[in-house]
């Protein structure tokens, strides 16, 4: 199994440009949540799933659009990027079922920069 | 909703016990207690879990006071690979899905292994 995959891991974009961070997972989670992390600062969430077609905001969800089609798949979008989304980024899923049940399962991250 | 308290830094030699302190005066009866931790430029990852009782696996071992109102993560033999990011968290089980996205994840504590 390959767990959480996050792509890109290193994206530069220019202030207004759009993109898609993508995220996806191959353990049947239902759960499924996007965090930012700032340098010396915990995690934040800003969005996330309980199952596929249904999403919630977080504590920071400004800026930020999610969707959630697939069971599998939960892409975070940016319309117009701003400097104050540079972070790092990490999506998690968590499962309900007999596996990963209680345990958020992290992607390795990815870090964003917006000139 | 119920916080973790947690020093900020802590320090260890290698191949002595860490004990890693979180208070959570607040928790309910139904908030399982979790830990987390984050190396170097990676995702957080499981550590340990439980309720009321003290929980052993094959990375720590998580003690929770009678009150349940602190407990303490210990790693038995600390390695420079266990320097980390350590995060106490709380989690409602009885909210069901909705509780994952109340997960706060604070800032931890930092733990310095040397050798």
């Amino acid at each position: 199994n390959a767990g959480v995959t996050q792509t890109p891991k290193f994206q530069v974009l220019k202030t207004g440009q759009s993109m898609t961070l993508q995220c996806a997972q191959d353990m049947n989670h239902e759960y499924m949540s996007w965090y930012r992390q700032d340098p010396g600062m915990g995690l934040r969430l800003i969005h996330y799933s309980v199952g596929a077609g249904i999403t919630d905001q977080g504590e920071v969800p400004n800026g930020y659009n999610v969707s959630r089609s697939t069971t599998e798949d939960f892409p975070l979008r940016l319309l117009s990027a701003a400097p104050s989304q540079t972070s790092v980024y990490f999506c998690a899923s968590i499962g309900t079922g007999r596996s990963g049940a209680n345990v958020l399962t992290f992607g390795a991250g990815s870090r964003l920069t917006v000139l | 909703d119920a916080k973790t308290t947690q020093p900020n830094s802590m320090e260890s030699n290698e191949e002595e016990p860490v004990h890693l302190p979180c208070n959570h005066s607040t928790i309910s009866g139904t908030d399982y207690i979790h830990w987390y931790r984050q190396l170097p430029s990676q995702g957080p990852e499981y550590v340990i879990h439980g309720l009321t009782s003290n929980v052993n696996n094959r990375m720590a071992s998580l003690a929770i006071a009678e009150d349940r109102k602190s407990s303490t993560l210990i790693l038995h033999r600390a390695t420079l690979r266990d320097a980390a990011v350590y995060y106490c968290i709380l989690r409602d089980f009885n909210a069901g899905g909705t509780s994952y996205g109340k997960l706060t994840f604070g800032q931890g504590t930092i733990l310095t292994v040397h050798p």
